[in-house]
């Protein structure tokens, strides 16, 4: 299986900060790297998409980068509704897919 | 646009089984590949399985093999996830989400069901 790992696993920063979670995957894979954010009670949020594709409605503040092992998901300017928990996954082997522990980001 | 509804929260005994819907609206259920995860309170997430349209196939996690089936009904448009052999360490809440085969991620996710087993 492909282990995925990120760091950090919690985060405090201000509103206007900008933010870099990073996920690292035990083999290369590619490009094949997604981002999702998640807030309490709700499902994931799909934001980035092969590693550095923006989604369709999600603002711009958000990038992804990297390939091969290693990943970043940057947040450009905080803002309050941005607060929440963000994890990666990786698609390059389906067998299974598997998702990084979580990165939760919390208001200082 | 593609709208998922699951069935509503069940709480079940240790050794007993649980049979979750999501129901498809905007497209047709053979049109997407659905997939399966889930998450346990205060936990990550965590794949279980999902349809893999090059082989025709279902393919699970190894951890649920055996314990796990997913169907669909076609002329219905939902899906079905059964997990069996309920443990507490199966209370979770469990999504569908259609795996988009271009892109190879998860675009939509149904709202989710809450498992809980306890005795």
């Amino acid at each position: 299986d492909i282990q995925m790992t990120q760091s950090p696993s919690s985060l405090s920063a201000s509103v206007g900060d900008r933010v870099t979670i990073t996920c690292r995957a035990s083999q290369s894979i590619s490009s094949y790297l997604n981002w999702y954010q998640q807030k309490p009670g709700k499902a994931p949020k799909l934001l980035i998409y092969a590693a550095s594709s923006l989604q369709s409605g999600v603002p711009s503040r958000f990038s992804g980068s990297g390939s091969g092992t290693d990943f970043t998901l940057t947040i450009s300017s905080l803002q309050p509704e941005d607060f929440a928990t963000y994890y990666c996954q990786q698609s390059y082997s389906t067998l299974p897919i598997t998702f990084g522990q979580g990165t939760r980001l919390e208001i200082k | 646009q593609v709208q998922l509804v699951q069935s509503g929260a069940e709480v079940k005994k240790p050794g007993a089984s649980v049979k979750v819907s999501c129901k498809v609206s905007g497209y047709t259920l053979t049109e997407l590949s659905m997939h399966w995860v889930r998450q346990a309170p205060g936990k990550g997430l965590e794949w279980m399985g999902g349809f893999d349209p090059e082989d025709g196939e279902t393919i699970y996690a190894q951890k649920f093999q055996g314990r796990v089936t997913m169907t669909e009904d076609t002329s219905t448009d939902t899906a079905y996830m059964e997990l069996s052999s309920l443990r507490s360490e199966d209370t979770a809440v469990y999504y569908c989400a259609p795996f988009d085969s271009s892109g190879y991620y998860f675009d939509y996710w149904g709202q989710g069901t809450l498992v809980t087993v306890s005795s």
